[in-house]
């Protein structure tokens, strides 16, 4: 245990579903991020919050939508999603951007159909 | 593009032996390095940092950095069955963001 979890561990859904990832970390962190792990690729960051302003957006779809309500909870909101984005999201969370070392929750693994 | 880059493996190597895995980066303006390790179908887990040139040793594990050459390497001595694992090289660099390598499927065999 990271001290990071995430919600649902597993998720199946349609194109044209909505659904949401949540990530909470109990580590009184101030910088969140998200990542796609993907089959055969490195591990690609998607977003970074700190103190839930958003840092980085590294470039990814809009059909992706990240919310931080607070410190300790990060959000990624899905819709209209493609095959391709099938993949493993993980958040992770670090005492501040910028703070080297980061703690993974489990990750959510999503297969979209 | 700022890459880190390890052979995807899998690399096996007997019980009691020593593992060597392998890094390299693009990134001249990297300073730190990482060495996180992921089981299958788990998160990864931070294992060894290195920061300065040379040698860095945790009990089995020992990081070695040569940044005039853009490489890192992480060696597992006495290598154990549970010790196989993918093993990701990631780099901090200069826009403070980590960038991860592909990963290094390690296989330890009895």
């Amino acid at each position: 245990e990271t001290g990071v979890t995430q919600t649902p561990r597993h998720l199946v859904m349609g194109m044209t579903n909505k659904k949401s990832l949540k990530c909470e970390q109990h580590l009184g962190h101030n910088a969140m991020y998200w990542y796609k792990q993907s089959a055969k690729k490195p591990l690609e960051l998607m977003f970074v919050y700190s103190l839930e302003e958003r840092v980085e957006n590294n470039s990814v779809p809009s059909r992706f939508s990240p919310e931080c309500p607070n410190s300790s909870h990060l959000f990624l909101h899905l819709h209209t999603l493609q095959p391709e984005d099938s993949a493993l999201y993980l958040c992770a969370s670090s005492q501040r951007p910028g703070e080297e070392t980061q703690y993974f929750g489990p990750g959510t693994r999503l297969l979209v159909l | 593009q700022k890459e880190v880059e390890q052979n995807s493996g899998p690399l096996s190597v007997p019980e009691g032996a020593i593992a060597s895995l392998n890094c390299t980066y693009s990134d001249r303006g990297s300073q730190s390095f990482f060495w996180y390790r992921q089981y299958s179908g788990k998160s990864p887990e931070l294992i060894m940092s290195i920061y300065s040139n040379g040698d860095k040793e945790d009990g089995r594990f020992t990081a070695q950095l040569n940044k005039a050459s853009q490489y890192v390497s992480l060696l597992i001595r006495d290598s154990q069955p549970s010790d196989s694992a993918t093993y990701l090289c990631a780099a901090y660099n200069a826009g403070n963001m980590l960038t991860f390598g592909g990963g290094t499927r390690l296989m330890v065999k009895p």
